[in-house]
């Protein structure tokens, strides 16, 4: 089975201050591992995604996330917040099936405080 | 433009008054899915389809039907609808399976009274 759980439905966070989303994982093979990002009233973009060809993945606007296989996580971090990273943020899953099946979290709203 | 695109954007419909959701891609992408979005809920996997006549159910496909006919096109049917069918429903395209990137579409605000 695949499942995703977002840690936190909401994050508060002062421009300038770190962002960190945390998001677990549940797979039974090899995921693949994606961050989408929905601003208000907009549709959905891709951040970032696992490709298993490094631990690490960096994304666009400065997000980068970790892809720790002993922790079964994929935390979405970026150094410094700016306003612009207001939104809600979705972590997402594949393995199923060859890849067939989708599977996203819940979502997690980032607050940016000025 | 590399675009998939959704018709009608919003819809409002009474129960029972059959509705089909258009979807259609021009980046000759073999995978495609529909969602639906719920406050609290995320998106959750209604349908998707591996290529040409070929679909399989997500993980909420009660009172949906889809087909896949062309390569381009992946309609959402609902047959009879009711109130809590209403959602935002997207659109995705793929270029092979759910291990790529996803390009979405722009949505479907769908009220069912």
């Amino acid at each position: 089975a695949q499942s995703v759980t977002q840690l936190d439905s909401h994050v508060s966070v002062s421009e300038g201050t770190p962002v960190l989303l945390r998001c677990n994982y549940s797979s039974s093979y090899s995921p693949s591992l994606f961050w989408y990002v929905q601003h208000p009233n907009k549709g959905l973009q891709l951040l970032l995604k696992y490709t298993s060809a490094a631990t690490l993945v960096k994304g666009i606007n400065g997000f980068e996330a970790e892809f720790k296989k002993s922790e079964t996580s994929f935390h979405l971090t970026k150094p410094s917040a700016h306003m612009s990273d207001a939104a809600e943020y979705f972590c997402v899953v594949s393995d199923l099936g060859g890849y067939q099946k989708v599977t996203f979290g819940t979502g997690t709203k980032l607050q940016v405080i000025p | 433009e590399a675009q998939v695109t959704q018709n009608p954007r919003y819809l409002i419909t009474v129960t029972g008054k059959k509705l089909t959701v258009t979807c259609s891609q021009n980046m000759n992408h073999e995978y495609m899915s529909w969602y639906r979005q719920d406050p609290g809920l995320g998106l959750r996997q209604i349908y998707y389809s591996m290529n040409v006549e070929v679909t399989d159910k997500g993980d909420v496909p009660e009172g949906y039907k889809v087909s896949r006919k062309e390569k381009r096109n992946f309609p959402l049917i609902l047959e009879s609808p009711s109130p809590n069918q209403t959602s935002l429903y997207f659109c995705a395209s793929s270029l092979k399976d759910g291990s790529y990137e996803q390009y979405f579409g722009p949505g479907t605000r769908l009220t069912v009274t």
